[in-house]
């Protein structure tokens, strides 16, 4: 059974500061990795999504990588600001299934 | 285009009680899924259609919920009856085939 899981759970940065988000899965026959986004209150938009065929997707200052043998993927922003404070989650779709396993998501806020 | 929309925002019922949800993918997407979040815990997979077929259940918690999909355009999720434990944010997602799966902003269920 996949299991996802990610570290830090929250996270506190000044602006401008680069940070790394990390995401760890136990089974690496993977599909698919996604990240999201999610502001409180709101659904969850989809931010980069990497195939399990691909080592790394960009998107303006994101970037996120994949490990499949080690079952790990990284989100990495550039710049921090503000406004991307939300809470940012990672998900795999399984060569198996159709259904996305959910990491615990991390908490981040960016101070001024 | 319009984005998977979800009804309500928000509903508060007492336990006993049913509650419809509903979902109305991207127009186009064959595949529907349902995913919800309890207290504390990570988003987890309900159910997926496919135009209005059942393709995978195994996360529907038990015979209380029911997911019905007709003519394959939008799906409602009832419980019946609520309990305590079904509070929570109710999640509805749609893709093409094994694309990207776009969420909803989700119905928050408060079950008292």
């Amino acid at each position: 059974k996949q299991e996802v899981t990610q570290i830090p759970a929250a996270l506190s940065v000044p602006e401008g500061e680069n940070l790394v988000l990390n995401c760890s899965f136990t089974d690496s026959a993977i599909y698919n990795l996604q990240w999201f986004r999610q502001d409180p209150g709101k659904g969850l938009t989809s931010l980069l999504l990497i195939q399990s065929s691909q080592r790394e997707q960009t998107s303006g200052r994101l970037n996120a990588s994949l490990d499949k043998s080690s079952g790990r993927s990284t989100l990495y922003i550039a710049a921090s600001q503000p406004g991307d404070s939300a809470t940012y989650l990672c998900a795999v779709r399984d060569n198996a299934g159709n259904m996305l396993t959910f990491g615990g998501g991390t908490r981040l806020m960016v101070k001024p | 285009e319009a984005g998977v929309t979800q009804f309500p925002s928000h509903s508060v019922i007492e336990k006993g009680q049913t509650v419809t949800l509903r979902c109305d993918p991207i127009s186009g997407h064959d595949n529907l899924y349902w995913y919800r979040r309890v207290m504390g815990k990570e988003i987890k997979f309900l159910l997926h259609f496919v135009k209005e077929s059942k393709q995978d259940e195994s996360g529907m918690p038990n015979n209380r919920f029911l997911a019905e999909r007709t003519g394959g355009t939008y799906s409602t999720l009832k419980v019946q009856p609520a309990e305590l434990e079904d509070s929570g944010v109710y999640f509805c997602a749609s893709s093409q085939v094994r694309f990207k799966q776009f969420f909803g902003p989700g119905t928050r269920l408060t079950v008292l």
